[in-house]
């Protein structure tokens, strides 16, 4: 079975760019995380769809961040424009309720 | 904010020695996980502990669980250098629904 799909592995840009993060979760999971990890940090969740639903999104920074669940599988995670302390690993994660969740291997993000 | 605290922040022991780490929290939870995570890599899910059990084993692995002290412990016995890795306490609390509230972590380093 795949695990959670993640891409890209790394991205590079410039401050005031848009980047993308594109997540495919395990097939019939319907909880789908989002979350962000900062260097020597745990993770902390910035949304959380049950199917196409955004459950909870109360940290999500809705001024540049944004997210999508089509059709309730796979989900991307967009920030518009970056900046410099947005740069982290992003991390997805999918799960069936009351199990453990599966992360991908993340998107390790640098805005320069 | 960050839920969960590990102690100690590093660990470094030789192989063949067990690792202790621990992990207190604040406020009432339904269960309690524990994660591993490789440099550069997501993190991996070890076991999971629910707030009506006090012990839980998986191989080499030994959770505990008190819920009057807020805290919870896990025990890798017969450590091996690829035990090497951040370990993460994660907690689902009884108001929050789905979500996975992380600590800082425990870097443990072993020895070979």
């Amino acid at each position: 079975e795949a695990g959670v799909v993640q891409s890209p592995r790394y991205k590079i840009i410039e401050k005031k760019q848009p980047v993308a993060f594109w997540c495919n979760p395990i097939s019939g999971h319907n909880t789908l995380y989002w979350y962000r990890q900062n260097l020597g940090q745990g993770p902390e969740l910035l949304i959380r769809y049950e199917n196409e639903e955004a459950v909870d999104d109360s940290q999500l920074p809705k001024d540049r961040f944004s997210a999508e669940r089509l059709k309730g599988v796979d989900s991307t995670l967009k920030i518009q424009p970056a900046e410099l302390g947005d740069s982290a690993v992003y991390l997805c994660a999918s799960s069936l309720s009351n199990y453990g969740y599966t992360f991908g291997s993340g998107t390790r993000l640098t805005v320069v | 904010s960050q839920q969960g605290e590990e102690d100690p922040q590093a660990l470094s022991i030789q192989e063949g020695e067990n690792a202790t780490m621990n992990c207190s929290y604040k406020t009432s939870i339904n269960n309690l996980q524990w994660y591993r995570q490789n440099s550069g890599r997501g993190l991996v899910h070890l076991i999971l502990i629910r707030s009506n059990e006090r012990e839980k084993h998986s191989g080499r692995l030994r959770v505990t669980l008190d819920t009057s002290k807020k805290s919870s412990s896990l025990l890798i016995t017969a450590s091996r250098a690829a035990d090497t890795a951040s370990y993460f306490c994660a907690t689902e609390l009884s108001t929050s629904g789905s979500r996975l509230t992380f600590g800082e972590g425990t870097q443990l380093t072993v020895n070979p």
